[in-house]
């Protein structure tokens, strides 16, 4: 069980589009998923925690009208990143809570965002 | 808010050698700290994690250290062998299920 899926696993998209990525419990209910950002060769930096019927809370520095998170059930979380520009092309990872553990975090695969 | 380093960033050994990974944390309040080994552009696996009410745990050839006063934790891997070659990573978190505060990751190479 805690198998946390993500969508899409790889996208390419012009400049000044927007990009949604899900992220999904397919096992158990997650009352809090966090989404992390990770560069080429450096670690994973937490953008945003969501939880699910409320907003998300966003890491200093991480544009909160740039990176819209949705968390509206206890299986998705959504991050749309807006106006896309080359310097967002990364690798996002969300990780999911299950609903009455307090420490373990399950991983998605990560979705490798390219903007051109 | 917390903040965790990780040495080294690099590590090489030769087969069969133990490799020891170090981090330290700021934040005192800090009682969850879990590591994880990432391959090239996959997810994360968590491979152990300790909790602040215990000092050592051990799974095998991987080994887990807490000093909570000195506020640094260790990873310890014996007899390494190729196929764990990775990036590594420590994180730390508090109660209640706040967020992963991961280090900077250390590449290791295991060589035959």
């Amino acid at each position: 069980g805690a198998v946390v899926s993500q969508h899409p696993s790889w996208v390419i998209c012009k400049s000044g589009t927007s990009v949604k990525i899900e992220c999904r419990s397919l096992d158990f209910q997650a009352t809090t998923m966090f989404w992390y950002r990770q560069f080429p060769k450096q670690s994973l930096m937490l953008m945003a925690t969501s939880n699910e019927g409320s907003k998300a809370t966003y890491e200093q520095g991480v544009e909160k009208d740039k990176f819209l998170i949705n968390h509206a059930s206890l299986t998705l979380s959504t991050l749309t990143v807006t106006s896309a520009h080359p310097e967002d092309s990364s690798f996002y990872i969300c990780s999911a809570r299950r609903a009455g553990q307090f420490h373990e975090q399950y991983f998605g695969p990560g979705t490798r965002l390219t903007v051109t | 808010g917390e903040n965790v380093e990780q040495h080294p960033s690099t590590l090489s050994v030769q087969e069969g050698d133990s490799a020891v990974i170090k981090c330290t944390y700021s934040d005192s309040a800090s009682n969850y700290f879990p590591w994880y080994k990432q391959e090239l552009g996959k997810r994360p696996q968590l491979i152990i994690d300790i909790r602040s009410n215990v000092g050592e745990k051990k799974d095998q050839r991987i080994a887990v250290t807490l000093n909570k006063t000195a506020k640094h934790f260790s990873l310890h891997i014996t007899e390494t062998q190729p196929e764990d070659s990775a990036v590594y990573f420590c994180a730390a978190s508090m109660e209640a299920g706040t967020a992963l505060i991961f280090g900077k990751g250390t590449t290791l190479s295991v060589s035959s």
